[in-house]
């Protein structure tokens, strides 16, 4: 399928915002996700976004969407230790019932 | 609730071996998926079934097949496993907004 790429790795103090970027390739995509794995454990999802959207905020996150260069951006703001976890950006095109993940993102929050 | 669950937790394997990864959900969704996570690749697609009665190969189903028992339940069988099966087995299933939900997954090692 379509490439969806990230960065491999982000580290952030404590207190500090992350932002976590994501390229799609498949102007189709109608739903982008972000999904948080913490070690050992299963995908949780975080948040989403639908493709006619700009922005989305939900407490301490915010999704920004920019449709043009098909990039997407997690920010966390006031990044906790305990956000430590690994990111992954996913979309979900028109003609998919399967979402295609990007390699993810190992975020690291140092005291 | 109990949402995505999956059994066993852990499994280790010798070539040859066959085994079968179950997996069930209780949120009364129509789609169900298998994945696979190795480092570095992120999660590929083995199978789906869009809905009861049907299933579809992924993006790397050599080696496996599925059964979608009913509604609730979609195992995965590796027939003879192979070294190159080792990895972490993720069920998933999606709700009709295309939010997709996740088990804890299967830690499988084959010797």
């Amino acid at each position: 399928g379509e490439d969806v790429e990230q960065s491999l790795f982000l580290s952030v103090r404590e207190g500090d915002s992350s932002v976590i970027n994501c390229t799609y390739t498949d102007s189709s995509s109608t739903y982008l996700y972000w999904y948080k794995q913490e070690p050992g454990a299963g995908l949780q999802l975080l948040t989403y976004i639908f493709s006619n959207m700009d922005m989305k905020q939900d407490q301490r996150l915010t999704v920004l969407l920019n449709k043009k260069d098909k990039h997407l951006s997690l920010r966390i703001a006031d990044t906790q230790t305990g956000d430590s976890a690994i990111y992954f950006c996913a979309e979900r095109s028109n003609s998919g019932y399967a979402l295609n993940f990007g390699k993810g993102t190992s975020l690291l929050v140092t005291p | 609730n109990a949402g995505v669950t999956q059994t066993p937790k852990f499994q280790v394997l010798k070539t040859g071996q066959s085994m079968t990864l179950q997996c069930a959900q209780d949120m009364n969704h129509n789609s169900m998926y298998w994945y696979r996570q190795d480092p570095g690749m992120g999660l590929r697609l083995i199978y789906y079934s869009a809905s009861e009665g049907t299933t579809d190969k992924g993006e790397v189903p050599n080696g496996y097949n599925v059964s979608r028992l009913n509604k609730r339940e979609f195992s995965l069988r590796l027939e003879s496993a192979a070294p190159s099966q080792t990895s972490v087995y993720f069920c998933a299933s999606t709700h009709l907004s295309g939010m997709q939900f996740f088990g804890p997954g299967t830690r499988l090692t084959v010797l």
